[in-house]
């Protein structure tokens, strides 16, 4: 069966401190990887999507960034972190046939 | 584009009466229709979907749905809750391309 995988589970950072999310799938080749953002109170906000290695989609301007270097894993970045990066970050993916999408246990991030 | 409303941000019902949680969406387009639920600090879990054919349709932890397309909407149901059914729901859709839209929530309080 697919798991998903992130790390770390929560994460306290300074502003103006670079940020490095990871996510990784198992059990399943060639699937749509996501980042979503989650805010409190919130619903969920697409950030960035991957249909391939190195094929990444924005959704939302901002200053992360996300690479996709293996065809499992999937890396969220900043180089200097906002307080408005708070939130909850998800991974999540989908086989290519598929339109139901499945979360990883998340990110909580403090930006302090 | 597509967008979800989620009119009841949060709906206490007591232990073992049934719930109806509300979700209309809008799209000039078909769609594909989820429920998603979170527990506390943790990632989304796919209760149920709707891609096709019968409008009913069951999900995991007793919970169902209905597509109704004239109202555009897709409300969740279940008969008789339990104390372990207390969490966040999330409605989601989808035209089948990348994106997920996702309602912002309702918060679902089973009480003793």
């Amino acid at each position: 069966s697919q798991t998903i995988h992130q790390w770390p589970a929560t994460l306290v950072q300074p502003v103006g401190s670079p940020l490095s999310l990871e996510c990784t799938v198992e059990g399943t080749s060639n699937p749509n990887l996501y980042w979503y953002r989650q805010a409190a109170g919130r619903g969920l906000q697409l950030l960035f999507y991957s249909v391939g290695i190195g094929q990444i989609s924005s959704e939302v301007p901002q200053n992360l960034s996300a690479s996709r270097p293996q065809d499992r894993q999937f890396i969220l970045s900043s180089k200097k972190l906002l307080l408005s990066d708070s939130g909850f970050y998800l991974c999540a993916w989908n086989p290519r046939e598929g339109t139901a999408k499945y979360f990883g246990p998340g990110t909580r991030l403090t930006v302090t | 584009a597509q967008s979800v409303t989620q009119l009841d941000s949060q709906v206490p019902v007591f232990e073992e009466a049934p719930v109806e949680l509300r979700c209309n969406y809008s799209s000039s387009v078909s769609v594909y229709l989820f429920w998603y639920v979170q527990y506390p600090n943790q990632g989304l879990q796919l209760l149920l979907k709707y891609l096709s054919g019968s409008t009913l349709v069951k999900g995991i932890n007793g919970f169902e749905a209905e597509f109704n397309k004239s109202q555009t909407s897709f409300h969740l149901r279940k008969p008789s809750v339990h104390i372990s059914d207390t969490a966040e729901y999330f409605c989601a859709v989808t035209s089948g391309a990348n994106n997920l839209f996702f309602g912002t929530g309702t918060r679902l309080t089973v009480i003793p």
